[in-house]
């Protein structure tokens, strides 16, 4: 069974960057196939898709914070991150990590979530 | 990249079916037969339920059933059951390259 679990600091200064890792169990993330993907939610906004990173190393991000937005795959260690830079308090999130795939688009595998407030 | 648009909340009682649309545009939704349906409990993640429009995962109750017609999307839940209470949001492949979510609705079993 397919294991997504995000880790990283629970609260972040405005201006900073935020840093999320994505440690991925029970399956190798240098599969093809497969975008690993982060995933936001909010109470105002619901659902908010980040970007996704393929093993081949295209990526594709949400427009509204591609220029703040990247994501990395570490293959020796089975994980993926993101970091966000110029965080403000609309990025305070429940941050969700999930794989995708690319026969059906579809997200079926997710981390339990973590939140991250951006707070001075 | 605009959100989807689902109602904000859907009731039924126990055994009726129930239906929430998913509206797009011919960029998303209309355009690709690539849309997802996700259900979330309380502090729980989301959990796919359906995909590629019509699918089922290995798992999920034939009880849930997706279509799509232009530009809207629908999950129709039959037998409607007290743990089907939750969120449902819907999620669509752009022409973009990206996704985007529904707004997200709230089912609640009177």
């Amino acid at each position: 069974q397919v294991q997504l679990q995000e880790s990283g600091p629970g609260l972040v200064k405005p201006s900073q960057t935020l840093s999320l890792t994505c440690t991925v169990s029970g399956a190798s993330i240098s599969s093809g196939g497969y975008y690993w993907t982060w995933i936001r939610q909010t109470a105002e906004k619901g659902l908010e898709w980040i970007g996704r990173l393929h093993t081949s190393g295209s990526t594709n991000y949400n427009p509204s914070l591609k220029s703040r937005v990247t994501i990395s795959l570490d293959t020796s260690k089975n994980h993926f991150s993101l970091k966000l830079s110029s965080v403000s308090a609309a990025d305070t999130a429940v941050y969700y990590c999930a794989r995708g795939d690319n026969w059906y688009d579809r997200f079926d595998f997710w981390g339990h979530g973590t939140l991250v407030a951006v707070s001075s | 990249q605009s959100a989807l648009t689902q109602p904000a909340s859907v009731s039924g009682s126990p055994g009726q079916s129930i239906t929430i649309s998913c509206t797009g545009t011919s960029s998303d939704v209309g355009g690709y037969n690539y849309v997802s349906w996700y259900q979330q409990h309380p502090g729980k993640a989301p959990k796919l339920m359906i995909y590629a429009v019509t699918n089922r995962p290995s798992g999920v109750s034939d009880r849930f059933s997706g279509s799509k017609s232009g530009n809207t999307a629908s999950l129709t839940i039959s037998g409607l059951q007290a743990e089907d209470e939750a969120d449902y949001y819907c999620s669509s492949y752009t022409s973009s390259s990206t996704y985007v979510f529904g707004t997200g609705t709230k089912v609640t079993v009177l």
